[in-house]
């Protein structure tokens, strides 16, 4: 049984450019979590996807960046016109459940740097 | 909101012996889950152990344990033993039912284990 899956593993972007990171959750889940992690920080959480619906996107910022989760294929982190900034490591999580009681599943992550 | 600290930025332990993370958190709920995982050099986020909130009993795996204090809203991990494979950053989590599902992660502890 596969882990959660990312990729690219890394992805290098020059500023004004596009980022297309893309997660497959376990096989069976249908919960999706984005986070993303700052050099020396924690994680922190963007957005959260079921199947086709986003969920909780609180922690996503308004402006240049959307989630999706189609019915079929991967879901997809994109951010527009990148800037230094969005310089992280994004994780992506999956969980065959909602609520605590289901653990989530972290993929190996995708680091963006932005030159 | 919920909001977890981690008060020590580096640790450090000699191998084979006991080593304690400490973590607080805020939270007005009743009804969570706690967790404490390990990110490598790797950078795999990796869950070593969870507490349910309204478990009164410290959650163990194997060299893992925890020790849950609930009134005081401390989440400790204890790792005994240290291996050289301890190695690692560790990051203190919190999710609820209510808050989205979520895991909101502390700043993390960097654990520098001595041969």
């Amino acid at each position: 049984n596969a882990g959660v899956m990312q990729n690219p593993r890394h992805l290098v972007r020059r500023r004004g450019q596009e980022a297309r990171l893309r997660c497959s959750p376990m096989k069976g889940h249908s919960h999706v979590y984005w986070y993303r992690q700052l050099p020396e920080e924690g994680l922190k959480f963007m957005v959260y996807l079921q199947k086709e619906n986003i969920i909780d996107e609180s922690g996503m910022p308004k402006e240049r960046f959307s989630a999706e989760f189609p019915k079929e294929g991967p879901s997809i982190l994109r951010i527009q016109q990148v800037v230094r900034g969005d310089s992280a490591a994004y994780f992506c999580a999956s969980s065959i459940g909602a609520g605590g009681t289901y653990e989530q599943y972290f993929g190996p992550g995708t680091r963006l740097t932005v030159t | 909101a919920q909001t977890v600290t981690q008060s020590q930025p580096e640790m450090s332990v000699q191998e084979a012996e006991t080593v304690t993370l400490s973590c607080t958190y805020d939270t007005s709920e009743s009804d969570y889950y706690l967790f404490w995982y390990k990110q490598p050099p790797s950078r795999q986020m990796i869950l070593v152990i969870r507490q349910e909130a309204y478990k009164q009993q410290n959650a163990t795996e194997n060299r893992f344990s925890v020790n849950f204090q609930k009134a005081a809203k401390s989440f400790s991990l204890k790792i005994s033993d240290s291996q050289l494979g301890d190695a690692a950053m560790y990051f203190c989590a919190y999710s609820s039912n209510n808050a989205g599902n979520m895991l909101t992660f502390g700043g993390g502890t960097r654990l520098m284990v001595k041969p």
